[in-house]
């Protein structure tokens, strides 16, 4: 089974602070791990895969299969990264094959 | 280019009656996925099909169906409609999976049982 957890429902912080929304998930393969988010009134859309090593907007996230976690850091929070947060698995193959497994959500509100 | 587009956007059936909702995904891609978004679920895996036919299905029951046209546009129904299956409907396309290749999602059809 494929679970992800994203513990916090809530998160606010002030414009130019740091912040991380966690995500853990269970899996017991070799996963995708992906983070979504969705803005105000707009549609979910993809933020970054730990597979691309990229920074979107400022964002990171780095796979640590050692503790089964994925969080979302970014530096310096801007009042237009508001929005909801998703993280999401997918396994390889089998009856984890073209599916999506999506936490909870963070809703993260950054006040100005 | 077009992005995927969900019809109808909004949906208000009464109990007992049945539903279709129509995907139409971006050009050349061949995966289409469904979920099913309420607050307290989130977002849930209903099924993902890829050329016509269905790779995997979520723990729903079976008055949940789908199918894939030779176009890549899907179709999801629910039969026997009950107060809990109301709902945001999401679908999202990609080109060959949404664990292989970036999934884009549609702004879903909003369903209301009464």
């Amino acid at each position: 089974a494929q679970r992800v957890t994203q513990p916090e429902k809530l998160l606010s912080v002030f414009k130019g602070a740091p912040v991380e929304l966690k995500c853990n998930y269970s899996y017991s393969g070799s996963p995708e791990l992906f983070w979504y988010v969705q803005y105000s009134r707009q549609r979910l859309q993809l933020l970054l895969r730990h597979i691309s090593r990229e920074s979107i907007k400022g964002f990171t996230a780095d796979l640590n299969k050692g503790e089964t976690s994925f969080h979302l850091k970014k530096p310096f929070a801007q009042e237009e990264d508001s929005a909801m947060y998703y993280c999401a698995l997918s396994g390889a193959g089998g009856t984890s094959y073209g599916k999506l497994t999506f936490g909870q959500g963070t809703i993260l509100t950054v006040h100005p | 280019k077009a992005g995927v587009t969900q019809t109808p956007r909004y949906l208000i059936k009464t109990r007992g009656q049945q539903v279709t909702l129509s995907c139409s995904p971006i050009s050349g891609h061949r995966s289409v996925s469904w979920y099913q978004q309420t607050p307290g679920q989130g977002l849930q895996f209903l099924f993902e099909y890829f050329s016509e036919t269905q790779r995997n299905k979520g723990n729903f029951p079976g008055r949940f169906s789908g199918r894939q046209f030779s176009n890549s546009r899907s179709e999801m129904n629910v039969s026997t409609l009950e107060l809990g299956d109301s709902a945001l409907y999401l679908c999202a396309s990609s080109l060959q999976g949404p664990g292989d290749t970036e999934a884009f999602f549609g702004q879903g059809t909003r369903l209301t049982v009464v």
